[in-house]
């Protein structure tokens, strides 16, 4: 069926590093693929999107591009503040069937000052 | 300001007892959507509903049951038949569920429920 792998937390960064979240999908045709983030006790925000190959979503610094080849989606941004500390999901979606989202396990960022 | 309500924020269940989660949502979705979130892990999807009258099972959907008697209303009731229910659940919605770059789900504040 299909999934979504992200890699696992918690990550820790320094405020102003740089930030890589790996993401990798398996699916059994062409999903449109999404980040979203969850602060403490809410729910989840669309931080960014991409529906076809090579597409590459941004939003507040972040940053992924859609890899057919690889299929993959990782998630970056060259500089964390630490009000970027949430958790992260990673999800796709097929156009057939359920059409639902398909979540990974989510990857939580602490930046410290 | 147009949105999905959930409510409560927090809610207790006695051993043996039904409770319903509200979703309400005043975005004029016709998808609707119940996702379980337990701690370390994913989304899982419990139930969602394409359209007024019409719902269909996710991948946890025992022990619970659902109504889609209103377009903006999506209301999920955790059964007695659910033995394990302490988790936080998330509502969703979206235009439809052909999820494209234009169609994005769009997610509640969620509700935190726990057993007594």
């Amino acid at each position: 069926g299909d999934s979504v792998t992200q890699m696992e937390g918690p990550v820790t960064l320094s405020e102003e590093a740089c930030l890589t979240i790996n993401c990798t999908y398996t699916a059994t045709g062409y999903p449109s693929l999404f980040w979203y983030v969850q602060y403490p006790g809410e729910g989840l925000q669309l931080l960014l999107k991409a529906t076809k190959a090579d597409d590459k979503g941004s939003n507040k610094g972040f940053e992924a591009t859609y890899r057919k080849e690889t299929t993959s989606f990782h998630l970056e941004k060259g500089s964390v503040q630490v009000s970027d500390s949430a958790v992260y999901f990673c999800a796709l979606s097929l156009h057939t069937g359920r059409r639902a989202l398909t979540f990974g396990s989510g990857t939580r960022l602490q930046v410290q000052p | 300001d147009g949105g999905i309500t959930q409510s409560p924020k927090y809610l207790f269940r006695k051993e043996g007892q039904n409770v319903t989660l509200s979703c309400e949502q005043n975005l004029n979705h016709d998808a609707m959507y119940w996702y379980r979130q337990d701690p370390g892990q994913g989304l899982r999807l419990i139930y969602y509903s394409q359209i007024v009258n019409d719902f269909q099972k996710g991948d946890i959907a025992e022990g619970y049951s659902v109504s889609r008697e209103k377009k903006e209303s999506f209301p999920l009731t955790v059964t007695s038949a659910q033995k394990n229910p302490t988790a936080f659940y998330l509502c969703a919605s979206s235009t439809g569920t052909v999820l494209s770059a234009k169609n994005i789900q769009y997610f509640g504040a969620g509700t935190r429920l726990s057993v007594l």
